[in-house]
């Protein structure tokens, strides 16, 4: 299984942009990059998933270089309710079972 | 549309004891897994149903924990007995089946089993 690393924690304020990195240099050709949020005592939840250059969605953009080493969560104005940790996952479907694997992940704060 | 739901939401025994954790997935979703978090330490993954079959197991911890899927509908985790050191957090995730080979699914997480081992 891939390994990702991230920073352990960010600091930012609200309404500028967080981008969060993270390095998979084991990435497999068939991994997907999936980065999820969590929040105190909730389970995680899901943000955004890609595979290869940039993906938006309503929440966040997904960046990913030409050679899927790495790849980069933003958050665009984030508020005080972005405040949570944020996983990186890398993995695939090969052999028929996806098992998510979960890094530290990044605790971002924002600040007022 | 009724999401990933755990049962008990924290659970308080004492070393020795049995607990058993409950899990209710999405609706028509195939894939039901089972991770914990220990405190301080990464969520880490137990083990991987499709429908009623244990696709992949090899997250768990020992003997002491038995996973069970009957009828591929609802899942428990059963830990007998308790150490001290199953305190943690177990989340239940469940996801669509994949129907192709490069389809990861997303995964939907209930809130959480607090356990807590005296």
């Amino acid at each position: 299984l891939a390994k990702t690393t991230q920073p352990i924690s960010m600091d930012s304020y609200e309404g500028q942009e967080v981008n969060i990195t993270c390095s998979h240099n084991n990435i497999a050709t068939n991994d997907y990059i999936t980065w999820y949020q969590q929040f105190p005592s909730q389970g995680p939840r899901f943000i955004i998933q890609g595979y290869k250059t940039k993906v938006t969605n309503e929440v966040a953009s997904l960046f990913i270089p030409a050679d899927r080493k790495s790849s980069t969560l933003s958050l665009p104005r984030v508020s005080l309710s972005d405040t949570a940790v944020y996983y990186c996952l890398v993995g695939s479907a090969s052999g028929g079972s996806y098992i998510p694997t979960f890094g530290r992940g990044t605790s971002l704060i924002v600040h007022p | 549309e009724a999401g990933v739901t755990q049962f008990p939401s924290h659970s308080v025994i004492e070393k020795g004891q049995t607990v058993t954790l409950r899990c209710d997935p999405i609706s028509g979703h195939d894939n039901l897994y089972w991770y914990r978090r220990v405190m301080g330490k990464e969520i880490k993954f137990l083990l991987h149903f499709v429908k009623e079959s244990k696709q992949d197991e090899s997250g768990m911890p020992n003997n002491r924990f038995l996973a069970e899927r009957t009828g591929g509908t609802y899942s428990t985790l059963k830990v007998q007995p308790a150490e001290l050191e199953d305190s943690g957090v177990y989340f239940c995730a469940s996801s669509q089946g994949l129907g192709l080979a490069l389809n990861t699914g997303e995964l939907f997480f209930g809130e959480g089993s607090r356990l807590t081992v005296l």
